[in-house]
């Protein structure tokens, strides 16, 4: 069975202090692993898909780096509006396989 | 345009009411998702449509019905729910090919659904 667990459930900084979360992740055969934004009561936005090992993506504060067991999704000198829940998801391989797999989370409070 | 609309955003409704939820996407995606999410737990999979076609139904109640009018269209129609049904309905779409996903998947903002 996919599993996905993401640490810390729960993450504090304050405004510039930089820091990573982690993805840890067992598939049968990866298809795709996914990076989600998820503010409260509205639906998750996509922000990143990695396909294989030392893939690496970015977009303005935030990069999100691939090995064979987890995934990272580093802030880079955040900001009060990155608070949010950032959720991980995979997508095993193998023929019509359309689900994903979702992480618990983690809730990042970025304090002014 | 990278949106998917989901109609409506509230809806309260009683155990005995039918009501439908919405979806809506022109990217072109010829895959689309039902997820249901409860407060501080991640969205689980619901339905899948693929081709128009249902691909996966994880054993959801069939007090849930969904429908695919068109390949931009999703329904979900909802009868006699219970109150531990309430919570966040999400619609989401992604690409396909060959009956495979292709890329991530995108979702709508939610139908908050209530079941008094």
């Amino acid at each position: 069975e996919d599993q996905v667990t993401q640490s810390p459930e729960a993450l504090r900084l304050q405004e510039g202090e930089s820091s990573s979360l982690n993805c840890s992740y067992t598939v049968s055969g990866l298809r795709g692993l996914f990076w989600y934004r998820q503010d409260p009561g509205k639906g998750p936005e996509f922000l990143f898909t990695l396909y294989s090992a030392g893939e690496e993506k970015e977009k303005e504060r935030l990069k999100a780096t691939l090995t064979k067991k987890e995934s990272f999704l580093h802030i880079t000198a955040p900001k009060p509006e990155d608070s949010a829940t950032y959720l991980c998801a995979v997508q095993a391989g193998g023929g019509s396989n359309y689900k994903l797999t979702f992480g618990k989370g983690t809730l990042l409070t970025v304090n002014p | 345009d990278t949106e998917v609309t989901q109609t409506p955003k509230h809806l309260v409704m009683g155990m005995t009411n039918k009501k439908s939820l919405k979806c809506e996407q022109h990217m072109g995606h010829r895959a689309m998702y039902w997820y249901k999410q409860k407060a501080k737990k991640p969205p689980e999979l619901m339905f899948v449509y693929s081709y128009e076609k249902l691909s996966i139904n994880e054993s959801v109640p069939s007090r849930f019905s969904p429908e695919c009018p068109n390949s931009s269209l999703l329904n979900l129609h909802l009868h006699a729910l219970q109150p531990e049904d309430s919570a966040l309905y999400l619609c989401a779409s992604s690409q396909a090919s060959g009956g495979a996903p292709v890329g991530g998947a995108f979702f709508g903002q939610g139908t908050r659904l209530t079941v008094v």
